[in-house]
């Protein structure tokens, strides 16, 4: 069976402090792993797609990387805007339908 | 581009009631889902239509109906509305021959007493 997991299911940073979420997944023949954020009462917002271990993508104080088993989002020197729900969703080859995990609450105090 | 768009955004059913959900993009994508969100329990697929023309069944789809009306609109019904399908439901679009990633809806948040 497809299993996204993530973890913390939430976290407290203080602006500045650096820390990474993590997704672990097991699916039958990745064919991409998604990175969304989720801001209260509003629909999840693409961020990024991996498709194979060892790439990375960046965006602003973002960092998603990929190997076989999981996914990281980097957050460096986060700002209080950085709070949100951040879900992973993982594609299993051949198929039209992400596995999504819970999600990580993120805030950042200033 | 509005992108994906979800009417209404609020509404409050009592039990037994009906209703449509409607759901529109603009984005020219051929395959389109309905997911419910509940505290705790993440995002989870009700239907889905991978292209025009075409419906099936996700993971929590009893007491649902979809149409698929053309390309641009997926919509879904609920015939008899149960307090236990009181959520948040979205709406998405993908293009699945590209990069697949969804793009979703603002939601509409059901309450049903």
């Amino acid at each position: 069976e497809d299993q996204v997991t993530q973890s913390p299911e939430a976290l407290r940073l203080q602006e500045g402090e650096s820390s990474s979420l993590n997704c672990s997944y097991t699916v039958s023949g990745l064919r991409g792993l998604f990175w969304y954020r989720q801001d209260p009462g509003k629909g999840p917002e693409f961020l990024f797609t991996l498709y194979s271990a060892g790439e990375e993508k960046e965006k602003e104080r973002l960092k998603a990387t990929l190997t076989k088993k999981e996914s990281f989002l980097h957050i460096t020197a986060p700002k209080p805007e950085d709070s949100a729900t951040y879900l992973c969703a993982a594609y299993p080859g051949g198929s039209y339908i992400p596995t999504f995990g819970r999600g990580t609450s993120l805030i950042v105090h200033p | 581009n509005a992108g994906v768009t979800q009417t209404p955004k609020f509404q409050v059913l009592k039990t037994g009631q009906s209703m449509t959900l409607q759901c529109a993009q603009d984005m020219n994508h051929n395959s389109m889902y309905w997911y419910r969100q509940d505290p705790g329990m993440g995002l989870r697929l009700i239907y889905y239509s991978a292209s025009e023309g075409t419906t099936d069944k996700g993971e929590v789809p009893n007491g649902y109906n979809v149409s698929r009306l053309n390309k641009r609109e997926f919509s879904l019904r609920l015939e008899s509305a149960a307090p236990s399908q009181t959520s948040v439901y979205f709406c998405a679009s993908s293009e699945w021959r590209d990069s697949y990633e969804q793009y979703f809806g603002p939601g509409t948040r059901l309450t049903v007493t």
